[in-house]
């Protein structure tokens, strides 16, 4: 099983700041199948980013994601009022496909 | 519109069974991998099963295995979650997940939730 750990835990931040989350796995992610969620209080996740750095459809450019193997990270340009949230990396290269245990981004 | 939302959650006792259904619209069922993705209450995601397009894959994570049993209905555009032999650990917000596209894929669509609550 591939075990991906998010760092930080929790990343406390102002509005137009630069966000970056970082997520490590275990062992090599295949084909780099690693996916940005984003999810809000009592909302379902919402898929940011797949394949380390293709942004899905309907996502602003200001998100990015990069890295490959073991190292991954989701950068947030400038942050706008509606970014603070919890984001999660997940793996889909192997079974399970796991999650890491999120990084909360909250206002400063 | 794509959508999918899930149904069947609610209260049980521990060592009782639930079935969780997934229904979907707006795409082409058939064709896409769904999943099961659970939240324990203040906790983070936790994948729990997959199962491929026509049905005959299914991957379980090790916390379930053995007691949950993953299918779909391609007729009826519905996948569902047999859960058996339920413990306190398994309550939680139960999602369903459709693939983005086929082969290995992340989840671009997600349901609503329905929360499983097992308790004495």
């Amino acid at each position: 099983e591939i075990v991906l750990t998010q760092s930080p835990a929790t990343l406390s931040l102002s509005p137009g700041e630069r966000a970056t989350l970082s997520c490590g796995a275990s062992q090599s992610v295949s084909s780099n199948y690693l996916a940005w969620y984003q999810q809000k209080p009592g909302l379902a996740p919402r898929l940011l980013i797949y394949d380390a750095s293709s942004r899905a459809t309907g996502i602003p450019d200001r998100f990015t994601g990069s890295g490959s193997g073991t190292d991954f990270t989701l950068t947030i340009s400038r942050l706008e009022p509606e970014d603070f949230a919890v984001y999660y990396c997940q793996q889909y290269g192997g079974s399970p496909r796991t999650f890491g245990g999120g990084t909360k981004v909250e206002i400063k | 519109e794509v959508q999918v939302w899930e149904s069947g959650g609610g209260l049980v006792q521990p060592g009782g069974s639930l079935r969780l259904s997934c229904a979907a619209s707006g795409f082409a069922f058939s064709n896409f991998g769904m999943s099961w993705v659970r939240q324990a209450p203040g906790k983070g995601l936790e994948w729990v099963s997959a199962i491929s397009s026509s049905g005959g894959t299914t991957n379980y994570a090790d916390s379930v295995k053995g007691r949950f049993t993953i299918s779909r209905d391609n007729s009826e555009n519905t996948m569902y979650l047999r859960m058996n032999s339920l413990r306190v650990e398994d309550t939680a917000v139960y999602y369903c997940a459709k693939g983005a596209r086929s082969g290995q894929h992340p989840y671009d669509y997600w349901g609503q939730g329905t929360l499983v609550t097992v308790s004495s």
